[in-house]
């Protein structure tokens, strides 16, 4: 089936520093999204895109993250800077249409760990 | 705001037992969407059933569910275990859209020989 795509599968950095989490959508697809799963608790929703726009954020979306989907290339999760608390597996999941009727196909994750 | 709760973390069965994962929920929408979401190790987690309507039962590869949305349950059942069914299981719910979806804490469920 249509596959997702996360680059890099695991990230260490340092408190403070920027990251970048990157997200490989199936090709057709057009509203893309972000989840944040901290280890033993569930997935929770972060932010969905379309169109280059931020649609919904959580109030786990912090100030000190970014969205972006750059000419159709790769759908971003910024973090700038770090904090402890981010770390967590991020998905990224994207879908060809919105509503109900579309399904959202997720990619495998994305381990941050912030020291 | 919506919630799932999923009162199983762990369960292990013997293969061929039938299984069933408990999934109750809450929100303030009437036409909300419940799904079963199915992660396997080192994979993305994908869709397993989905359904809106209540009392109708929605099977997928060997899994089924019913809404009752009386009770606000969407249990996931399957008639006899396999090995492969191993995996993370989770209930998620979304109310008026697509757009934002709530997932419950998850269930591991464990299938041995």
């Amino acid at each position: 089936g249509p596959k997702v795509l996360q680059i890099p599968s695991h990230q260490i950095i340092d408190m403070g520093q920027m990251v970048t989490l990157n997200c490989d959508p199936v090709s057709n697809h057009l509203y893309f999204y972000w989840y944040k799963q901290i280890l033993g608790q569930q997935m929770e929703f972060l932010v969905n895109f379309y169109n280059g726009k931020v649609m919904e954020k959580s109030k786990l979306f912090k100030d000190q993250f970014s969205v972006e989907r750059p000419d159709g290339s790769y759908f971003t999760l910024k973090i700038q800077p770090t904090a402890l608390e981010d770390s967590a597996v991020y998905f990224c999941a994207s879908s060809r249409d919105w509503g109900n009727y579309a399904e959202q196909f997720f990619g495998p994750g994305t381990r941050l760990t912030v020291l | 705001g919506d919630s799932v709760t999923q009162k199983e973390g762990l369960v292990t069965l013997t293969e061929g037992l039938p299984v069933m994962l408990n999934c109750t929920y809450q929100t303030i929408y009437s036409n909300a969407f419940l799904f079963w979401y199915v992660h396997y190790l080192n994979e993305s987690p994908r869709l397993l059933l989905k359904s809106s309507t209540d009392n109708k039962r929605t099977e997928h590869q060997g899994f089924h569910a019913t809404l009752h949305k009386s009770s606000s349950s969407f249990h996931l059942q399957k008639s006899s275990a396999q090995l492969s069914d191993s995996a993370l299981y989770y209930c998620a719910l979304s109310d008026d859209g697509n757009e934002k979806i709530t997932f419950g804490a998850g269930t591991k469920l464990t299938i041995k020989p």
